[in-house]
This record gives C-alpha cells, sequence and structure tokens, in this order.
C-alpha cells in the first residue's frame, strides 16, 4: 500500500530564507506528483505538477523535483516570504487517485 | 469564473442526522472526489467518480453515501452511521487527460454535536 511521508511536519524559518520541503513515497509507480498549498481554513491550491517521466518543474519562486527510483520529491522555495506562510501538501497519483502526505507547515517569519 | 463552488461554509447538526453537503463544477472536468481532512492531516478519499451515473469507494467510505446524476454536480451525504462525522471536507475534480491534475474547492466544515 502506498504511503506517503512529509519531514518535516512544521518548519519556521526568516524572511529571505531559501528552504527544501521533502516528501517521500513507498511504490515509485506512480503516474504523476503534484505539490499543493493549503491555507488555514481554506482548500487545496495546485502549486506544481511532476509527470512520472519528468524530474522537475519550476513556477516563479517554486522548484519541484522527483526522483522515482529513490521514492523522493522535494519543493525548493527561493527566498521566502511571510506570504508562503502555509501547510504545503505533496500527493502522489495512482489508480486515478491521490495518496497524500500529512504536510509541512510552513512559518516564514518578518 | 470557472471552478469548484461547495456549500455551506460550515454546517453544524446534531448527532444522528443525516446531512448533505453540496460540491459543484463548472470546469467541464470528468472525474470528482470527496476528501476528509482532520486537524494536523493529510485529505482521505472518501468517494470519487469517474462518470456520471458511476462512483468507487475510497479509503473511508463507512457511513458516508454519494450520487452523480449530473456532470457538474457530487453531492456527499454523511450518514449517521459515521461514527466521528467532525472535519473539513474537500471536494475536487479532474479532467481525465495525461495529467489528472486535481483541482479542489473551498471546503466545507462540518461539526456534528
Amino acid at each position: 500500500k502506498q504511503e506517503v511521508t512529509q519531514i518535516p511536519a512544521a518548519l519556521s524559518v526568516p524572511e529571505g530564507e531559501n528552504l527544501v520541503l521533502n516528501c517521500s513515497f513507498t511504490d515509485s509507480a506512480i503516474y504523476n506528483l503534484q505539490w499543493f498549498r493549503q491555507d488555514p481554513g481554506k482548500g487545496l491550491t495546485s502549486l506544481l505538477l511532476i509527470q512520472s517521466s519528468q524530474r522537475e518543474q519550476t513556477s516563479g519562486r517554486l522548484n519541484a523535483s522527483l526522483d522515482k527510483s529513490s521514492g523522493r520529491s522535494t519543493l525548493y522555495i527561493a527566498a521566502s516570504q511571510p506570504g508562503d506562510s502555509a501547510t504545503y501538501l505533496c500527493a502522489v497519483s495512482q489508480g486515478g487517485k491521490l495518496i497524500f502526505g500529512q504536510g509541512t507547515e510552513l512559518s516564514v517569519k518578518p | 469564473d470557472g471552478g469548484i463552488t461547495q456549500s455551506p461554509k460550515y454546517l453544524f447538526r446534531k448527532e444522528g442526522q443525516n446531512v448533505t453537503l453540496s460540491c459543484e463544477q463548472n470546469l467541464n472536468h470528468d472525474a470528482m472526489y470527496w476528501y476528509r481532512q482532520d486537524p494536523g492531516q493529510g485529505l482521505r478519499l472518501i468517494y470519487y467518480s469517474q462518470i456520471v451515473n458511476d462512483f468507487q469507494k475510497g479509503d473511508i467510505a463507512e457511513g458516508y453515501s454519494v450520487s452523480r446524476e449530473k456532470k457538474e454536480s457530487f453531492p456527499l451525504t454523511v450518514t449517521s452511521a459515521q461514527k466521528n462525522p467532525t472535519a473539513f471536507y474537500l471536494c475536487a475534480s479532474s479532467i481525465q487527460d495525461s495529467s489528472y491534475e486535481q483541482y479542489f474547492g473551498p471546503g466545507t466544515r462540518l461539526t456534528v454535536t
């Protein structure tokens, strides 16, 4: 059974730092991997989607990488800002369904 | 504006009552999904539907029911058989193309006392 783990569960950094969020999964037979952002009490906003055949995707200050063979993905956030404070969730697609990690709660201090 | 709407945003019910959560999308997506989120946890799949008049159980379907009579709508009923119904419920949809990228609604917070 696919399991998705995100480390760390919470992270606090000063504004301007570059940071990396980690996501690991146990079964490499995935269709794609999505990174989402969730603000408190809100729905999920899709940030990046990486197809299983791709190695990385970039959008603005965000870069996501995928290493299927080792079951890992990272989300790199450059020059963090207080507005980046949120919970970040990764999810792998398998059998037409998404399996989610528990998320990393990020706090960026001014 | 294209998107997914969920109503209401907050819902309160007494124990023993059934309650139906609404999810509507105007994105012309074929597939729709219902997830449950508990504090500090990721999302867990309740039910999903890839086509009208067809749906499948997810990982935690017990105590829930759904219908998919129209492409745009996928209501979720939380029945009295669901032992711990208080949670944040999220609806999503996706187009059945090469990406299967899912888009989410704003969620409904259900509190049962």
